[in-house]
């Protein structure tokens, strides 16, 4: 079945430095690609999306490339700060027949930025 | 203010007792979702509707029942709750998903449910 394979955490930087977070999928079809993030004690939230191949999507900050042939989205960024501090999960949209489309969800990856 | 809202935020109970956590949203989303979250599992779907009166399993029903009378409610009920449903819930509102095209789901902040 579809499944999203994201970097373990948790993964300590100082201010300013520069960050990727490895996300791989496996998918039939063409799924539209997410990445959403928690912060401490709140629910998740959406950070950027990809609809399709070569896509790029970004938000504050943040990018991440739709790659087909690597089946991949990493999260990037390039100077991140101490409020980037969060859970951070890889998503794609896993179509159910005609029932609906679930969000297949990473595990996650616990960012802590120290100044 | 776009949201979707989630009650009680903290809930300790025992083995078998039954409960329900409502969920609301005011975003007039046809489609609600119910999500368990667990260390080093990432976010889980329990149950979905697409709209009223039309709901499906997810991928770990079991010890959980929903129902969907009115658009904007979506409670989970927990009929004989047991610890192993320990756990932090959310629910999640969006537009439903069309044909190549999957909209952004909104999360409520979270239930988090201990079964003691």
């Amino acid at each position: 079945g579809d499944s999203v394979t994201q970097m373990e955490g948790p993964v300590t930087l100082s201010e300013e430095a520069f960050l990727t977070i490895n996300c791989t999928y496996t998918a039939t079809g063409y799924p539209s690609l997410f990445w959403y993030v928690q912060y401490p004690g709140e629910g998740l939230q959406l950070l950027l999306k990809a609809t399709k191949a070569d896509d790029k999507g970004s938000n504050k900050g943040f990018e991440a490339t739709y790659r087909k042939e690597t089946t991949s989205f990493h999260l990037e960024k390039g100077s991140v700060q101490v409020s980037d501090s969060a859970v951070y999960f890889c998503a794609l949209s896993a179509t159910m027949g005609q029932a609906g489309t679930a969000l297949i969800f990473g595990k996650g990856t616990t960012l802590s930025v120290s100044s | 203010e776009a949201q979707v809202t989630q009650n009680p935020r903290y809930l300790i109970t025992v083995t078998g007792k039954k409960l329900t956590v409502t969920c609301s949203q005011n975003m007039n989303h046809e489609y609600m979702s119910w999500y368990r979250q667990d260390p080093g599992l990432g976010l889980r779907q329990i149950y979905y509707s697409m709209n009223v009166e039309v709901t499906d399993k997810g991928d770990v029903p079991e010890g959980y029942k929903v129902s969907r009378k009115e658009k904007r409610n979506f409670p989970l009920i927990l009929e004989s709750p047991s610890p192993n449903q320990t756990s932090l819930y959310f629910c999640a509102s969006s537009h439903p998903p069309t044909s190549g095209y999957t909209y952004e789901q909104y999360f409520g902040p979270g239930t988090r449910l201990t079964v003691t």
